[in-house]
Protein backbone atom coordinates (compact mmCIF):
# COMPACT_ATOMS: atom_id res chain seq x y z
CA UNK A 1 0.00 0.00 0.00
CA UNK A 2 0.82 3.45 0.07
CA UNK A 3 3.58 4.49 2.56
CA UNK A 4 2.56 8.16 2.97
CA UNK A 5 -0.77 10.06 2.78
CA UNK A 6 -2.17 11.47 -0.17
CA UNK A 7 -1.10 15.52 0.29
CA UNK A 8 2.22 16.72 -0.56
CA UNK A 9 3.88 18.80 2.10
CA UNK A 10 5.74 21.56 1.80
CA UNK A 11 8.89 22.18 3.68
CA UNK A 12 10.82 25.90 3.62
CA UNK A 13 13.90 26.92 4.90
CA UNK A 14 16.35 29.30 4.73
CA UNK A 15 19.37 29.28 2.22
CA UNK A 16 21.94 28.14 4.40
CA UNK A 17 19.83 26.47 6.93
CA UNK A 18 19.85 22.34 7.20
CA UNK A 19 16.84 20.96 6.16
CA UNK A 20 14.64 17.66 7.65
CA UNK A 21 12.64 15.80 5.21
CA UNK A 22 10.78 12.71 6.76
CA UNK A 23 9.21 9.54 5.15
CA UNK A 24 7.19 6.80 7.00
CA UNK A 25 7.02 3.57 5.34
CA UNK A 26 4.94 0.97 5.16
CA UNK A 27 6.31 -2.92 4.95
CA UNK A 28 8.47 -3.98 7.59
CA UNK A 29 10.20 -6.64 5.49
CA UNK A 30 11.91 -3.58 2.91
CA UNK A 31 15.32 -3.67 3.57
CA UNK A 32 16.67 -1.09 0.60
CA UNK A 33 15.60 2.45 0.51
CA UNK A 34 16.33 5.21 -1.36
CA UNK A 35 16.08 9.45 -1.62
CA UNK A 36 15.10 10.84 -5.05
CA UNK A 37 15.25 14.47 -5.66
CA UNK A 38 12.93 15.43 -8.74
CA UNK A 39 13.56 19.28 -10.26
CA UNK A 40 10.68 20.78 -12.05
CA UNK A 41 10.02 19.34 -15.07
CA UNK A 42 12.44 16.17 -15.09
CA UNK A 43 12.44 12.69 -14.05
CA UNK A 44 13.69 12.07 -10.77
CA UNK A 45 17.52 11.66 -9.86
CA UNK A 46 19.40 9.17 -7.39
CA UNK A 47 20.51 10.94 -4.05
CA UNK A 48 21.24 8.54 -2.16
CA UNK A 49 20.26 5.15 -0.52
CA UNK A 50 20.54 2.47 2.77
CA UNK A 51 20.23 -0.99 3.56
CA UNK A 52 18.26 -1.86 6.33
CA UNK A 53 21.47 -3.48 8.62
CA UNK A 54 22.59 0.64 8.45
CA UNK A 55 21.01 3.10 10.20
CA UNK A 56 22.81 5.96 8.86
CA UNK A 57 24.81 6.81 5.63
CA UNK A 58 26.35 10.13 4.47
CA UNK A 59 27.00 11.80 1.51
CA UNK A 60 28.23 14.40 0.27
CA UNK A 61 25.77 17.32 2.22
CA UNK A 62 23.52 14.86 2.40
CA UNK A 63 22.90 12.21 5.58
CA UNK A 64 19.70 9.38 5.32
CA UNK A 65 18.95 7.78 8.89
CA UNK A 66 17.01 5.02 9.23
CA UNK A 67 14.54 3.61 12.02
CA UNK A 68 13.66 0.52 11.42
CA UNK A 69 11.82 0.60 15.07
CA UNK A 70 9.23 2.98 13.54
CA UNK A 71 9.20 2.45 10.24
CA UNK A 72 10.86 5.97 9.54
CA UNK A 73 13.05 7.51 6.73
CA UNK A 74 14.92 10.99 6.72
CA UNK A 75 17.11 12.86 4.59
CA UNK A 76 19.16 16.09 5.88
CA UNK A 77 20.61 18.43 3.86
CA UNK A 78 22.80 20.39 5.25
CA UNK A 79 23.79 24.21 4.11
CA UNK A 80 20.90 23.99 1.81
CA UNK A 81 20.92 25.92 -1.25
CA UNK A 82 18.89 27.07 -3.62
CA UNK A 83 19.70 24.55 -6.00
CA UNK A 84 18.44 21.98 -3.79
CA UNK A 85 14.49 23.73 -4.51
CA UNK A 86 12.78 20.10 -5.53
CA UNK A 87 10.29 17.22 -4.82
CA UNK A 88 12.18 14.67 -2.42
CA UNK A 89 10.34 11.29 -2.52
CA UNK A 90 11.69 7.88 -0.38
CA UNK A 91 11.19 4.56 -2.12
CA UNK A 92 11.17 1.06 -0.19
CA UNK A 93 11.76 -1.69 -1.93
CA UNK A 94 12.59 -5.64 -0.79
CA UNK A 95 15.04 -7.41 -2.05
CA UNK A 96 13.58 -8.98 -5.73
CA UNK A 97 10.85 -6.47 -5.68
CA UNK A 98 9.47 -3.51 -6.97
CA UNK A 99 9.51 0.02 -5.01
CA UNK A 100 6.78 1.33 -3.74
CA UNK A 101 7.49 5.70 -4.04
CA UNK A 102 5.88 7.92 -1.22
CA UNK A 103 4.22 11.33 -2.67
CA UNK A 104 7.00 13.31 -1.71
CA UNK A 105 7.48 16.73 0.24
CA UNK A 106 8.34 19.62 -1.56
CA UNK A 107 11.60 21.81 -0.54
CA UNK A 108 11.12 25.48 -0.82
CA UNK A 109 14.33 27.39 -0.36
CA UNK A 110 14.40 30.63 0.49
CA UNK A 111 16.74 33.70 -0.16
CA UNK B 1 26.80 8.37 -17.96
CA UNK B 2 23.82 6.04 -17.76
CA UNK B 3 21.08 7.08 -19.52
CA UNK B 4 17.30 6.26 -19.92
CA UNK B 5 15.89 8.59 -23.03
CA UNK B 6 12.25 8.98 -23.66
CA UNK B 7 11.15 10.07 -26.81
CA UNK B 8 9.43 13.18 -26.41
CA UNK B 9 8.63 15.18 -23.46
CA UNK B 10 5.71 16.74 -24.04
CA UNK B 11 2.57 15.09 -25.78
CA UNK B 12 -0.67 16.50 -26.80
CA UNK B 13 -3.13 13.78 -28.17
CA UNK B 14 -6.35 13.66 -28.97
CA UNK B 15 -9.46 10.90 -27.07
CA UNK B 16 -9.54 7.69 -28.73
CA UNK B 17 -6.52 8.19 -30.07
CA UNK B 18 -3.39 5.39 -29.99
CA UNK B 19 -0.69 6.64 -28.28
CA UNK B 20 2.81 5.48 -28.65
CA UNK B 21 5.51 6.25 -25.55
CA UNK B 22 8.92 5.21 -26.35
CA UNK B 23 11.64 4.71 -23.97
CA UNK B 24 15.27 3.34 -24.42
CA UNK B 25 18.44 2.52 -21.87
CA UNK B 26 22.02 2.03 -22.91
CA UNK B 27 22.58 0.59 -20.23
CA UNK B 28 21.67 -3.24 -20.26
CA UNK B 29 19.33 -3.52 -17.51
CA UNK B 30 17.18 -6.39 -17.22
CA UNK B 31 14.16 -4.63 -16.31
CA UNK B 32 12.52 -1.34 -17.55
CA UNK B 33 8.92 0.25 -15.33
CA UNK B 34 6.64 2.29 -16.75
CA UNK B 35 5.21 4.81 -14.07
CA UNK B 36 2.72 7.48 -14.12
CA UNK B 37 3.19 10.24 -11.93
CA UNK B 38 -0.17 12.72 -10.78
CA UNK B 39 0.27 15.22 -8.18
CA UNK B 40 -0.36 14.22 -4.78
CA UNK B 41 -0.34 10.52 -5.86
CA UNK B 42 3.02 9.80 -5.70
CA UNK B 43 4.92 7.17 -8.64
CA UNK B 44 2.58 4.42 -9.86
CA UNK B 45 3.43 1.47 -11.50
CA UNK B 46 1.91 0.78 -15.03
CA UNK B 47 3.59 -2.16 -16.05
CA UNK B 48 7.22 -3.53 -15.89
CA UNK B 49 9.75 -6.39 -17.76
CA UNK B 50 12.27 -7.92 -16.10
CA UNK B 51 13.52 -9.34 -19.57
CA UNK B 52 12.84 -8.91 -23.49
CA UNK B 53 9.15 -10.25 -24.96
CA UNK B 54 8.55 -9.89 -21.09
CA UNK B 55 5.85 -7.87 -19.04
CA UNK B 56 4.38 -7.73 -15.65
CA UNK B 57 1.27 -5.48 -14.77
CA UNK B 58 1.66 -3.36 -12.30
CA UNK B 59 -0.98 -1.18 -9.64
CA UNK B 60 -2.65 0.41 -12.98
CA UNK B 61 -2.78 -1.28 -15.85
CA UNK B 62 -6.18 -1.10 -17.32
CA UNK B 63 -5.98 1.30 -20.47
CA UNK B 64 -2.41 0.52 -21.19
CA UNK B 65 -0.49 -2.17 -22.48
CA UNK B 66 3.77 -2.51 -23.40
CA UNK B 67 6.05 -4.13 -25.94
CA UNK B 68 9.15 -5.00 -24.98
CA UNK B 69 10.76 -6.75 -28.40
CA UNK B 70 14.24 -5.50 -27.45
CA UNK B 71 16.06 -5.45 -24.36
CA UNK B 72 16.65 -1.60 -24.21
CA UNK B 73 13.73 -0.43 -25.62
CA UNK B 74 10.30 -0.84 -23.32
CA UNK B 75 7.45 1.07 -24.97
CA UNK B 76 4.25 1.91 -23.45
CA UNK B 77 0.81 1.94 -25.49
CA UNK B 78 -2.69 3.61 -25.20
CA UNK B 79 -4.85 1.53 -26.97
CA UNK B 80 -7.50 4.32 -26.57
CA UNK B 81 -6.38 7.70 -25.10
CA UNK B 82 -9.17 8.82 -22.61
CA UNK B 83 -8.44 12.53 -20.72
CA UNK B 84 -8.20 10.92 -17.39
CA UNK B 85 -4.62 9.02 -19.05
CA UNK B 86 -3.43 12.78 -18.81
CA UNK B 87 -0.47 12.53 -16.99
CA UNK B 88 3.49 12.89 -16.58
CA UNK B 89 4.68 9.54 -17.15
CA UNK B 90 8.09 8.12 -16.74
CA UNK B 91 10.47 5.34 -17.48
CA UNK B 92 13.12 4.07 -15.59
CA UNK B 93 15.30 1.29 -15.72
CA UNK B 94 17.47 -0.64 -12.93
CA UNK B 95 19.42 -3.82 -13.25
CA UNK B 96 18.54 -7.37 -12.21
CA UNK B 97 19.70 -6.82 -8.97
CA UNK B 98 18.33 -4.87 -5.95
CA UNK B 99 19.78 -1.59 -7.00
CA UNK B 100 17.75 1.81 -7.77
CA UNK B 101 16.40 2.82 -10.95
CA UNK B 102 17.41 5.48 -13.09
CA UNK B 103 14.58 7.79 -14.64
CA UNK B 104 14.05 9.01 -17.45
CA UNK B 105 12.77 12.95 -18.00
CA UNK B 106 9.47 12.17 -18.45
CA UNK B 107 6.55 12.29 -20.66
CA UNK B 108 3.85 15.15 -20.61
CA UNK B 109 0.78 13.43 -22.08
CA UNK B 110 -2.45 15.71 -22.42
CA UNK B 111 -5.24 14.05 -23.40
CA UNK B 112 -8.55 16.57 -25.09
Amino acid sequence: GESVGLHLPTLSVQEGDNSIINCAYSNSASDYFIWYKQESGKGPQFIIDIRSNMDKRQGQRVTVLLNKTVKHLSLQIAATQPGDSAVYFCAEGDYGQNFVFGPGTRLSVLP
Amino acid sequence: DVKVTQSSRYLVKRTGEKVFLECVQDMDHENMFWYRQDPGLGLRLIYFSYDVKMKEKGDIPEGYSVSREKKERFSLILESASTNQTSMYLCASRPGTARGYTFGSGTRLTVV
